[in-house]
């Protein structure tokens, strides 16, 4: 098991394109979790899965932005129409469903908007 | 609303100096409680964490940390640092309730001169 993989590590865009990212969490992780970081700050929670269920948002995730887990196991984040304020690293991290579990993380997509 | 506080942005020390750095969340009830840490170009990774029992706890590389539930504490310590201790440290927390999500501190970013 390779951990937490994000793919890609890096992406530049023009302002009102759209993008995704994908997540592979550790297998059999039934938790995954998106967050956001900017320069400065701590990761900001975004949403959250329990298998394929999306359970939580946060309001920090606008209309512009969609997170899917089809089948319990990859997640996409699509971010449409990318403004400026999208430029961030998002993370995605995955744990066990069971008790109180630690959560690991991937290495993050760089998102720059220009 | 729920929040987690690190005191010090920023932290210059010499090798085998000793290491505190602060952490104070807001009342929130049952709480768990994380230390994690990114090296240069790397993904988080934890540190250690306390659920319940002894409020104090050992992690990885000789760090420990003390929950002190009075002043809503989590207190990272090492008693001496080492050039690649170099990095930045998160504090988090789990509120309950939150589905286990993670509210990250702004992080402390640690540099340790030879």
């Amino acid at each position: 098991d390779t951990g937490v993989s994000q793919d890609p590590r890096h992406k530049i865009t023009k302002r009102g394109q759209n993008v995704t990212f994908r997540c592979d969490p550790i297998s059999e992780h039934n938790r995954l979790y998106w967050y956001r970081q900017t320069l400065g700050q701590g990761p900001e929670f975004l949403t959250y899965f329990q298998n394929e269920a999306q359970l939580e948002k946060s309001r920090l995730l606008s209309d512009r932005f969609s997170a899917e887990r089809p089948k319990g196991s990859f997640s996409t984040l699509e971010i449409q129409r990318t403004e400026q304020g999208d430029s961030a690293m998002y993370l995605c991290a995955s744990s066990q469903g069971t008790g109180n579990t630690e959560a690991f993380f991937g290495q993050g997509t760089r998102l720059t908007v220009v | 609303a729920q929040s987690v506080s690190q005191h010090n942005h920023h932290v210059i020390l010499s090798e085998a100096a000793s290491l505190e750095l602060g952490c104070n969340y807001s009342y929130g009830g049952t709480v768990n409680l994380f230390w994690y840490v990114q090296y240069p170009g790397q993904h988080l990774q934890l540190l250690l964490k306390y659920f319940s029992g002894d409020p104090l706890v050992k992690g990885i590389k000789g760090f420990e940390a003390e929950f002190i539930k009075s002043k809503f504490s989590f207190n990272l310590r090492k008693p001496s640092v080492q050039w690649s201790d170099t990095a930045e440290y998160f504090c988090a927390v789990i509120f309950s309730g939150g589905y286990n999500k993670l509210i990250f501190g702004a992080g402390t970013r640690l540099a340790v001169h030879p």
